[in-house]
């Protein structure tokens, strides 16, 4: 069975551009969760969906960053306009219950 | 790789001697608990888990660890071997309702030497 992917794996972009990133939960997972990893921080959550809405969106660090789920299925979490400070590791997990299960996360630089 | 200025708290050791990492979580109304390993350019893989209703739950090689009175948590790795090399992270939880979200801690960069 396929774990979470996410795509893609490594994103460079300039500053005050878009980046659209992408996560395959594993299927049948309803719980979906986006974290990320600034450099020099710990892995801080950012929101969680159950099927397609949104349960916990209190970790979004601003307007910028918008996160769907429609369908339930693959979900999407798009920066713009991206600015420096939103460098870093973007991992998502899936999960039935407790236990999460994570990618291998997009590392994204913002020049 | 990512470990690179994050300035994270490193244990070294010989292959073959147990490790013990250590962990200090924030929420004493945290009920779960859960040790992940992260291999360069690789995401958080689960370890071990426990629950706030037991102190010890042993594993395959490693032990979980927690003492709510001062809300730590450690992990030992017995035997430990150069793929055992990595950067761990503890995450605390709370198991009711259905937001699972995690806090996650620090990490600490495990070097196993041969």
């Amino acid at each position: 069975e396929a774990g979470v992917t996410q795509f893609p794996s490594h994103s460079v972009i300039e500053k005050g551009q878009t980046v659209t990133l992408r996560c395959d939960p594993i299927s049948g997972h309803d719980n979906l969760y986006w974290y990320r990893r600034v450099m020099g921080k710990e892995i801080k959550f950012l929101l969680h969906f159950v099927k397609e809405s949104k349960q916990d969106e209190s970790g979004m660090p601003n307007n910028r960053f918008l996160a769907e789920r429609t369908g339930g299925t693959y979900s999407t979490l798009k920066v713009q306009p991206a600015e420096l400070e939103d460098s870093g590791v973007y991992f998502c997990a899936s999960s039935l219950g407790v236990q999460a299960f994570f990618g291998q996360g997009t590392r994204l630089t913002v020049v | 790789g990512e470990s690179v200025g994050l300035h994270l708290p490193t244990l070294s050791v010989q292959e073959g001697d147990n490790s013990i990492i250590n962990c200090a979580y924030s929420n004493s109304a945290s009920d779960y608990f859960i040790w992940y390993k992260q291999e360069s350019g690789k995401g958080p893989q689960f370890i071990i888990d426990i629950r706030s209703n037991m102190d010890k739950r042993q594993g395959q090689r490693v032990t979980v660890l927690l003492n709510k009175t001062v809300k730590h948590l450690s992990l030992q790795i017995a035997a430990t071997q150069p793929g055992d090399s990595a950067v761990y992270f503890c995450a605390e939880s709370l198991s009711g309702g259905s937001n699972y979200k995690l806090t996650f801690g620090k990490g600490t960069l495990l070097t196993v030497n041969p």
